[in-house]
């Protein structure tokens, strides 16, 4: 079955770059368009970019002089980094699964706190 | 960017009670709108696609309506378990954006 699941740190200091993995099983990133999206106490849920199914990349203008998103098919993994971490930034981060325009399959997310 | 703006933030609601809750879109996103449930401390979850399609494994109380900019959720005999937080999702243009989310709470 579909499953995702997110790796990363929990305490990121101001300034520095947050690095998470999602790994993947159930289907091919080959298939799909995978995104992050993140929840924050401030602004809710945003989307913040996509990989397509072949490799390029969609960033939310939002986040674009910051983000990037990249994958290893090999691995069944996508990645975000994300750098300049303000304490705003301190919230849910996701991974998701694109079917179409819809977002059919969640990771259970990782808590990231910006905190010195 | 394409602004959802949700109503009510809150309701109250009795378990059997037949609801709707509303999305609004600034400008027109076709019916390229979605609904996801989100339980406490858990990720969000597809209800609904493009503003009326059903979601294997998702109860039939749950169904959608609207194309354009107004859109509505119905829920058909709340149960306990749907008290969570809805947000509807726009996907018409990038960047894809969230309503701000209407909480069913209990009455």
């Amino acid at each position: 079955q579909v499953q995702l699941k997110e790796t990363g740190p929990g305490l990121v200091q101001p300034t520095q770059t947050l690095s998470i993995t999602c790994t993947i099983s159930g289907f091919s990133l080959t298939s799909y368009y995978m995104q992050w999206v993140r929840q924050t106490p401030g602004k809710g849920l945003e989307w913040m970019g996509f990989i397509r199914s072949g490799g390029s990349t969609e960033y939310n203008s939002e986040f674009k002089p910051r983000l990037s998103i990249s994958r290893d098919t090999s691995k069944n993994q996508v990645f975000l980094k994300m750098n300049s971490l303000k304490t705003e930034d301190t919230g849910v981060y996701y991974c998701a699964r694109v079917g179409a325009t819809t977002f059919d399959y969640w990771g259970q997310g990782v808590r990231v706190t910006v905190s010195s | 960017d394409v602004v959802l703006t949700q109503s009510p933030a809150t309701l109250s609601v009795t378990p059997g009670e037949r609801i709707s809750l509303s999305c609004r879109a600034s400008e027109s996103v076709d019916t390229y709108l979605h609904w996801y449930q989100q339980k406490p401390n858990e990720s969000p979850r597809l209800l609904i696609k493009y503003a009326s399609q059903s979601i294997s494994g998702i109860s039939s109380r749950f169904s959608g309506s609207g194309s354009g900019t107004d859109f509505t959720l119905i829920i058909n005999g709340v149960e306990l378990e749907d008290l969570s937080i809805y947000y509807c999702q726009q996907g018409n243009s990038l960047p894809w954006t969230f309503g701000g989310g209407t909480k069913l709470e209990l009455k």
